[in-house]
């Protein structure tokens, strides 16, 4: 199994909702990772973890809260979101130790009223 | 980007022909990776070439790697319509596990 699932495809949410996105891997990857692409547009990273801790936060404002239950599971915790937070938000995995190829989820993408 | 520039931004060529896309980056490196990318989708592992390696082959994908210009071409063979999507480099500036975008070149291959 080399996927990378992520859910939900799609979610709207208003400026004072609360929501998730999940994303789970079962390739044994111990490294996860969290990116934001915006239209036309690269993706950025935001989070890096690392055996289920967090090693890398890219300067991502509070209201993106990430969470890394187990070794298969990525959640990004959403609140008090703005519009301009809107884009598709990319989940990847690949192994640690060595740098090598991201599988990335097909992504959620989001969209703040 | 975080990392570093793609050119051109866009590339429109006819099938059989062949593209050439180029990746120049800021900082030194363990490796460099290509991507692909269809409108919208998730990204697609093509390709990787390390700090030591000059040229890299992979069916109808060439890359090289000068690490002392910082840059890495990107060149597919015989173009297909298929292979319509945007291409990105991506390097992990000397730390594992860190890995930052190019700006991209979106390629149009026309049938």
């Amino acid at each position: 199994d080399t996927e990378v699932t992520q859910t939900p495809k799609h979610l709207v949410m208003g400026m004072t909702n609360k929501k998730s996105l999940k994303c789970e891997q079962h390739m044994g990857h111990r490294a996860m990772y969290w990116y934001k692409q915006k239209a036309k547009k690269p993706p950025e990273l935001m989070f890096v973890y690392s055996y289920e801790k967090l090693s890398i936060n890219e300067s991502v404002p509070s209201r993106f809260s990430p969470e890394c239950p187990n070794s298969s599971l990525l959640n990004l915790h959403l609140h008090a979101l703005q519009p301009e937070d809107s884009a598709l938000y990319l989940c990847a995995s690949s192994q640690t130790g060595s740098t090598g190829e991201l599988f990335f989820g097909e992504g959620s993408r989001l969209t703040v009223l | 980007s975080q990392q570093g520039e793609e050119d051109p931004q866009a590339l429109s060529i006819q099938e059989g022909e062949n593209a050439t896309m180029n990746c120049s980056y800021k900082t030194s490196i363990n490796n460099l990776q290509w991507y692909r990318q269809n409108s919208g989708r998730g990204l697609v592992h093509l390709i990787l070439i390390r700090s030591n390696e000059r040229e890299k082959h992979s069916g109808r994908l060439r890359v090289t790697l000068d690490t002392s210009k910082k840059s890495s071409s990107l060149l597919i063979t015989a173009s297909r319509a298929a292979d319509t999507a945007s291409y990105f480099c991506a390097t992990d500036g000397n730390n594992f596990n860190k890995f930052y975008f190019g700006s991209g070149t979106k390629l149009n291959v026309k049938p």
